[in-house]
This record gives C-alpha cells, sequence and structure tokens, in this order.
C-alpha cells in the first residue's frame, strides 16, 4: 500500500525567507502528488499536484514542487515566504484507477515577522 | 453551489448518540469522499463514491459509520453510538472521475462528543 511522510511536524521561517517542506512517498509505480493547504478553521485547498511530464510544477501563490523519482520525493517550495502562508500543508499521493488520496501527517509552518 | 458544502460546520453530541453529517458535492463532479482528521493526526480516508459504483467503504473504523449518496449527489455519513474517539472534523470532497483528478474538499464538520 503507499504511504506518505512528511518528516517534519513543525516548521518556522522569517517572512522573506525561502522554504522548502519535504515530503517522501512509497509506492511500486509512479503516483500522482499533491501539496493541499490548510488554514486554521478551514478546508483544504489544493497548491499543486504532479500526473506526469516536467517533473518541476508551478502552483499558485508562488509556490512549486519537484517531483524527484530516485528519491521519491516531491519536496514543496517557495523563495519568499508571506506572513499569511503560515498554515498546515498536507503532502498526498493518489495512485490506480482510483482517485481517493493517502495523506501525509502534515508540516505545520510558522511565520515570524 | 461553487464548491462543496457540508453541514452542520459545528456539532457537539452525547456519546452514545447517533449523528448525521451532510455533504453537498460540486455539480457535476461523480465521485465524493469523506475523510477525518483527527487532532494532531494527518487526514485519514474512510468511504469513497464513484457513480453508480459500489462504494469503497475500506476505511470506515467500524461498522458504527456508514454513508450512503443519493441519486448521485447529496452524501450522508452517519456515526451510530458514538464514541469520544470519534472526535475529529469530518471531511468530504469530491472530484470528477478518473484518476488523479483535483479532489476538491468541503471545510468540513467538527464533531465534538461529549
Amino acid at each position: 500500500a503507499q504511504s506518505v511522510t512528511q518528516p517534519d511536524i513543525h516548521i518556522t521561517v522569517s517572512e522573506g525567507a525561502s522554504l522548502e517542506l519535504r515530503c517522501n512517498y512509497s509506492y511500486g509505480a509512479t503516483p500522482y502528488l499533491f501539496w493541499y493547504v490548510q488554514s486554521p478553521g478551514q478546508g483544504l485547498q489544493l497548491l499543486l499536484k504532479y500526473f506526469s511530464g516536467d517533473t518541476l510544477v508551478q502552483g499558485i501563490k508562488g509556490f512549486e514542487a519537484e517531483f524527484k523519482r530516485s528519491q521519491s520525493s516531491f519536496n514543496l517550495r517557495k523563495p519568499s515566504v508571506h506572513w499569511s502562508d503560515a498554515a498546515e500543508y498536507f503532502c498526498a499521493v493518489g495512485t490506480g484507477t482510483a482517485s481517493k488520496l493517502t495523506f501525509g501527517t502534515g508540516t505545520r509552518l510558522q511565520v515570524t515577522l | 453551489g461553487a464548491g462543496v458544502s457540508q453541514s452542520p460546520s459545528n456539532k457537539v453530541t452525547e456519546k452514545g448518540k447517533d449523528v448525521e453529517l451532510r455533504c453537498d458535492p460540486i455539480s457535476g463532479h461523480t465521485a465524493l469522499y469523506w475523510y477525518r482528521q483527527s487532532l494532531g493526526q494527518g487526514l485519514e480516508f474512510l468511504i469513497y463514491f464513484q457513480g453508480n459504483s459500489a462504494p469503497d467503504k475500506s476505511g470506515l473504523p467500524s461498522d458504527r459509520f456508514s454513508a450512503e449518496r443519493t441519486g448521485g449527489s447529496v452524501s450522508t455519513l452517519t456515526i451510530q453510538r458514538t464514541q469520544q474517539e470519534d472526535s475529529a472534523v469530518y471531511l468530504c470532497a469530491s472530484s470528477q472521475a478518473g484518476a488523479g483528478n483535483t479532489i476538491y474538499f468541503g471545510e468540513g464538520s467538527w464533531l465534538t462528543v461529549v
């Protein structure tokens, strides 16, 4: 069965600093990969997704992620973090013909001014 | 509606009572999902509906949990004889059919069992 690991439970960065959130997956074939963001009291919003093709994926709010098959990773990056980016970030993998996702446990991002 | 709509947004119930949570998916989406998000944990898949196919119930944690989807649209998640460990946010989501399609989430129903 597929699984997703987000090794960082909590990350704090200063506003304007760069950000990288780690995500590793386990799956035997090419996965569909997603990053979602959840602000306090809100539902999940899709930031970006990878299906195939270009391994560097651009998303909303200035985020990008790179699929690295050799490392089974799909890390999320942003060159300059804004205070409004403080939220919880979830990496997810979708596989096969079903669309259901397996989520990581999330990384909570705190942004200091 | 424009997005996935869930009700109630908050529900406090006594242990042992039954609760029903409602989800209204995005119009035209044939796939509907229920996930559970417990404090300090990730999202746990519960059940998946796709069109007229038999639902994938592999994530339901016990037989106290059930869900139905009427007319291929609105879904109701029912928890019978609620327990304190059922306290969580229950998220509904929908998507178009097919692997890899974007899954859109509602804002969730926060259930507290006291």
